[in-house]
């Protein structure tokens, strides 16, 4: 373990909060992504970056925002618009698409929890 | 839209039994395809992907472009397979995103 880290573990937010999870990696990738994992679903895309300063929406953006201003940070911004919150979100990189994907490797997690 | 199917939600066995984890995949040509799997209290990590033939833990995965199936297989299961695995696939041509199944939970039991 190690290399790519989230923060917190837990979260709690009150409904109409903006509220960022943090996620750091050390591994060096181009490559960053925010999933979401809710039971029965899998996991589903809300952002991705390929490089810095550069950042395109996934599947379930609404309601989400993000950032990459450095190649280690690609915090998450789940805002007051996102109906359906209470989630567990995976952070996760990866090199740079050279012909095949790469191993994406994934953060611990955080659980967001609206009171 | 690609598409991977994972048909089953919960997958039970007895340790020593057989296992087989089903994935489907929509066409598209010959794509890469892996295996996630996220054990207990512990981050989702790859298993393994088709391109490496490898086998891991004693899992193996066979691309059978005919049926359009990437199956997970081990012929003994040991307790400590007890987890959840995500089938995956890239998501459109070129470029590093995973669109993944909606998983399968294993339990092996003693």
């Amino acid at each position: 373990d190690g290399g790519i880290t989230q923060s917190p573990k837990y979260l709690f937010r009150k409904e109409g909060q903006n509220v960022t999870l943090s996620c750091e990696q050390n591994l060096n990738h181009d490559a960053m992504y925010w999933y979401r994992q809710d039971p029965g679903q899998g996991l589903r895309l809300i952002y991705y970056s390929q490089i810095v300063n550069d950042f395109q929406k996934g599947d379930i953006a609404e309601g989400y925002s993000v950032s990459r201003e450095k190649k280690e940070s690609f915090p998450l911004t789940v805002t007051s618009a996102q109906k359906n919150p209470t989630a567990f979100y995976l952070c996760a990189s990866s090199s740079s698409y050279r012909g095949r994907p790469d191993t994406q490797y994934f953060g611990p997690g955080t659980r967001l929890t609206v009171l | 839209a690609q598409r991977v199917t994972q048909p089953e939600k919960l997958l039970s066995v007895f340790k020593g039994a057989p296992v087989e984890l089903k994935c489907n995949y929509s066409y598209s040509g010959s794509p890469e395809l892996f295996w996630y799997v996220q054990y207990s209290r512990q981050r989702l990590q790859l298993l393994l992907r088709h391109i490496s033939r490898e086998s891991i833990k004693g899992f193996t995965a066979d691309l059978n472009k005919g049926e359009t199936s990437f199956h997970l297989k081990k012929p003994f299961a040991q307790e400590e397979d007890s987890a959840m695995y995500y089938c995956a696939r890239p998501k459109g041509k070129g470029g590093n995103k995973l669109v993944f199944g909606a998983g399968t939970i294993l339990r092996v039991k003693s």
